[in-house]
Order: structure tokens, then C-alpha cells, then sequence
């Protein structure tokens, strides 16, 4: 079946530490998002890309980081610059269709991040 | 900078009950999702509206969007409690440069 696979399911990290949340899919789409999502709140966009080896900042970029080596992988690293890195990630994928198709997203499972 | 609300934050129903809930934005688009969200899981597509005047309907939930009035709502007939969840409305920027927007999400309780 297609999807979205993300990994780990639950993380805890120290204060200091790096860490890397896996997303692969293989739906053959094009663009792929990261998300942030905290308690109670809605969506928040960290990078997407479109493209491999392309890749764009969204509104929370800062403390992240991400590669586009494959079009089906899109790993997020959360890194120590990242003061508030508690939280729900969800890794989403779409097709780039034409301007009047529907794009709509698919997401993984989500990886849940909690500083100790 | 575009702005997604949704009216009301918190839902609290009776199961039998009709409802809406209510998505506004601040820019012109004409692409506009709901998704769901159950406690600890991830999003799933429901309703995918593409046009001003699209309806769609999907068992107890009924979804419009007014491209005009910038406005779309998620109406619910006879809640039941397997409708309750966190409901999302997404506006698609993406033919302004810009990508999808979230809304914070209404999260609907219904009881017994």
C-alpha cells in the first residue's frame, strides 16, 4: 500500500542533542513538508521541497534542518539550536499537478519529541 | 499575510444535534480542504473543495466553500459520537508562491 512512513513514532532527546526524524514515501510525489504541531494548536510549516536537492524554509525554520537527496525520503533535523523542540512532527507529501487539480496532502503518522 | 481562523475553537454537542463550524480566510484563494485529526494521530483528507459554490458531502458532514465572502464551513447533521476529533480547514496558496495554510482547528466533542 502507498504512504508515508515516519520514524521514530516516540523520541526523547537531552538538551544539546541532534536528532533526526525519518520520513519516507513512496506515493511518487514531488513535494514533501515537515510540520510542527504543539498542543492544542494548529499546523505549523518547517521546510518543504519540491524537488530533490531543493528545498525551501517555511515559517519555522530556524533549529531545523533538512535534505532532499531522494524524492522519496525527507528527513527532519531538529538540532540543539532549537530552544522549544517538544512536539508533534508530521512529514506530508503531495503531487504538483496543475493549477486547478487537487493537491491535496497526505500525511504520515507522526513522530512525537520530547526534550528531557 | 494570510489568515486562517475557525469558528468555534471548541465544539462541545449532543449526539443528534446539527452544527457548523465555520473557516474564514484573509486572501484570495480558490482551493480549500478539511482534514480531521483524532487525539495522537495524524491528519485525514475528508472534503476537497476547488471552486466557489462546491458542496461536498461525506456521511454526516457536509462541506461549501464562497470564494467571495472568503468563507467555508463544515456543517454537521445528527452528531454521534464518533465524530468527535480535532477538524482542520487548510487554504492552498500554492498558486500565490505560497503553500498551504492551516487553520488552528476546532476540536468537537460530542456526547451522549
Amino acid at each position: 500500500d502507498g504512504g508515508i512512513t515516519q520514524s521514530p513514532k516516540y523520541l526523547f532527546r537531552k538538551e544539546g542533542q541532534n536528532v533526526t526524524l525519518s520520513c519516507e514515501q513512496n506515493l511518487n510525489h514531488d513535494a514533501m513538508y515537515w510540520y510542527r504541531q504543539d498542543p492544542g494548536q494548529g499546523l505549523r510549516l518547517i521546510y518543504y521541497s519540491q524537488i530533490v536537492n531543493d528545498f525551501q524554509k517555511g515559517d519555522i525554520a530556524e533549529g531545523y534542518s533538512v535534505s532532499r537527496e531522494k524524492k522519496e525520503s525527507f528527513p527532519l533535523t531538529v538540532t540543539s539550536a532549537q530552544k522549544n523542540p517538544t512536539a508533534f512532527y508530521l512529514c506530508a507529501s503531495s503531487i504538483i499537478g496543475q493549477a486547478s487539480g487537487a493537491n491535496v496532502l497526505t500525511f504520515g503518522a507522526g513522530s512525537r519529541l520530547t526534550v528531557l | 499575510e494570510l489568515k486562517v481562523e475557525q469558528n468555534p475553537l471548541f465544539l462541545s454537542m449532543q449526539e443528534g444535534k446539527n452544527y457548523t463550524i465555520y473557516c474564514n480566510y484573509s486572501t484570495t484563494s480558490d482551493r480549500l480542504y478539511w482534514y480531521r485529526q483524532d487525539p495522537g494521530k495524524s491528519l485525514e483528507s475528508l472534503f476537497v473543495l476547488l471552486s466557489n459554490g462546491a458542496v461536498k458531502q461525506e456521511g454526516r458532514l457536509m462541506a461549501s466553500l464562497d470564494t467571495k465572502a472568503r468563507l467555508s464551513t463544515l456543517h454537521i447533521t445528527a452528531a454521534v459520537h464518533d465524530l468527535s476529533a480535532t477538524y482542520f480547514c487548510a487554504v492552498d496558496m500554492r498558486n500565490y508562491g505560497q503553500n498551504f495554510v492551516f487553520g488552528p482547528g476546532t476540536r468537537l466533542s460530542v456526547l451522549p
